[in-house]
C-alpha cells in the first residue's frame, strides 16, 4: 500500500538552528513527493515537491531531496526562523495515474527567538 | 476568488445531529477532496470527485459521510448522525495539472474545525 511516516514532534529549536524533520513513503510505483506547511489559523500551503529519483526540491530556504534508494523526502533548513513555526506535513501522490494525496502524521516545528 | 474557501469555518453539533460543510474550490480544478485532519494521525482521505463536462463521481467513503456536487466548484461535505469522534478539522482541496507535468497539484481551504459535544 502507500503510506508516508514523518518523525513526532513537536520539534523545538532556537531560531538560526538547522532543521531537520525526516520523512519516508511507501508507495507502488513512483511517486510525487510534497512537503506541505500549515501556519497557525491557515490552511495547508504547498512547500515544496520533487517528482522522480534524486529531483531537489526547494522553496523559502528549504529543501528535500527524493531518494529512491532510502525512500526518504527529509525537509532541511539551514537557519530557521520564528515566522518558520508551523505545522509540517510530507505527502505522496502514489504513480501510475492515482490521483489521492496521501499525508503524513504531521510535525509541529515551534522556533523560539 | 483566489483559493479553495471553506464554510463555516467552526462548526459545534449535538451529537445525532446532521451537519453540512461547504467547500467553494478554484474555478477550472477538475478534482476535489474532503479530507479529515486529526492531530497527531495526518489527514485521512473521506472522498474525492472528479467533475467532467460529461457527469460527476462523489466518493462515498461510509454509510454518514457523503459528498455532493452542486456545482462544478461548490462541494458540500454532509455527516449524518454526528458522533464524538467526528470531532476533527475537515479540510476540502482542489487539484489540477500544470500543463508539461503529470503531477497534480491541491490547494487547500483553511478547514472546517467540527466539535461534535
Amino acid at each position: 500500500g502507500n503510506s508516508v511516516t514523518q518523525m513526532e514532534g513537536p520539534v523545538t529549536l532556537s531560531e538560526e538552528a538547522f532543521l531537520t524533520i525526516n520523512c519516508t513513503y511507501t508507495a507502488t510505483g513512483y511517486p510525487s513527493l510534497f512537503w506541505y506547511v500549515q501556519y497557525p489559523g491557515e490552511g495547508l500551503q504547498l512547500l515544496l515537491k520533487a517528482t522522480k529519483a534524486d529531483d531537489k526540491g526547494s522553496n523559502k530556504g528549504f529543501e528535500a531531496t527524493y531518494r529512491k534508494e532510502t525512500t526518504s523526502f527529509h525537509l532541511e533548513k539551514g537557519s530557521v526562523q520564528v515566522s518558520d513555526s508551523a505545522v509540517y506535513f510530507c505527502a505522496l501522490t502514489p504513480g501510475g495515474g492515482y490521483n489521492k494525496l496521501i499525508f503524513g502524521a504531521g510535525t509541529r516545528l515551534a522556533v523560539h527567538p | 476568488g483566489a483559493g479553495v474557501s471553506q464554510s463555516p469555518r467552526y462548526k459545534v453539533a449535538k451529537r445525532g445531529r446532521d451537519v453540512a460543510l461547504r467547500c467553494d474550490s478554484i474555478s477550472g480544478h477538475v478534482t476535489l477532496y474532503w479530507y479529515r485532519q486529526t492531530l497527531g494521525q495526518g489527514s485521512e482521505v473521506l472522498t474525492y470527485s472528479q467533475s467532467d463536462a460529461q457527469r460527476d463521481k462523489s466518493g462515498r467513503p461510509s454509510g454518514r459521510f457523503s459528498a455532493e456536487r452542486p456545482e462544478r466548484s461548490v462541494s458540500t461535505l454532509k455527516i449524518q448522525r454526528t458522533e464524538q469522534g467526528d470531532s476533527a478539522v475537515y479540510l476540502c482541496a482542489s487539484s489540477y495539472t500544470p500543463s508539461g507535468t503529470n503531477t497534480k497539484e491541491a490547494f487547500f481551504g483553511q478547514g472546517t474545525r467540527l466539535t461534535v459535544v
